[in-house]
């Protein structure tokens, strides 16, 4: 157990509709980061947020956003759902930036279905 | 750009050794990690090397690094079946935040 929890495990959901996942990183970790995998893509990076600012951006759609509370907690957000957006998404925790020594560790993720 | 590369799949029996494969592209001095995730579950983090660094011991896993090659492997002692699972070779530069990810690795382990 990483101690990065992440709700919900399962969501399955119908296309153009919006979700939201949540996360929440390991005691005293500032930084938070979200992936997808998907068979075609692989493990992505979307986004990252350092102390509830933006830190980092990968390949995040602008139908996603993010973003994270002064409990340090993420909620991905994500919009006007498509199939192809059927993934496991992962949240990662890291205690500073995410530079140097810094390591990322992993939540269980969420899996997501869109129908 | 980065890119991280490792073959799909590897088979071996209970008791032999693991050798995984990753090569990557960053020149610039970087990190490198294994992470395994088992089915239904999360990425686990096993080890990690920076790139001045040849090699990285810790219990039955062994990391070795030619940098020169930029090659990276992971060799799994003894394995077990229990050791059944995709591992995930991943890269990030030394002043950076972001992980890129190998496709996987899936390790069979048979009795």
């Amino acid at each position: 157990d990483s101690g990065v929890t992440q709700t919900p495990k399962h969501l399955i959901t119908a296309t153009g509709q919006r979700v939201t996942l949540r996360c929440s990183p390991r005691s005293g970790d500032l930084s938070v980061y979200w992936y997808q995998q998907s068979l075609d893509q692989g493990l992505q990076f979307l986004i990252q947020y350092y102390n509830g600012e933006e830190r980092a951006k990968g390949n995040i759609l602008e139908r996603f956003s993010a973003q994270q509370f002064p409990d340090l907690h993420s909620e991905l957000n994500l919009s006007s759902l498509e199939l192809g957006d059927s993934a496991l998404y992962f949240c990662a925790s890291s205690v500073a930036q995410g530079g140097g020594t810094d390591t990322q560790y992993f939540g269980p993720g969420t899996r997501l279905t869109v129908l | 750009g980065e890119d991280v590369e490792q073959s799909l799949f590897l088979s071996v029996r209970e008791g032999d050794s693991s050798v995984i494969n990753c090569t990557y592209t960053d020149s610039s001095s970087t990190y490198l990690y294994w992470y395994k995730q088992e089915p239904g579950a999360g990425l686990q983090l096993l080890t990690y090397i920076f790139s001045n660094m040849d090699m990285k011991q810790d219990q039955r896993l062994t990391v070795l690094l030619n940098k020169k090659d930029k090659h990276l492997s992971l060799r799994i002692a003894d394995t077990q079946t229990g050791d059944s699972a995709i591992y995930f070779c991943a890269e990030r530069e030394s002043g950076y935040s972001t992980l890129t990810f190998g496709k996987g690795t899936m390790l069979l382990v048979s009795p």
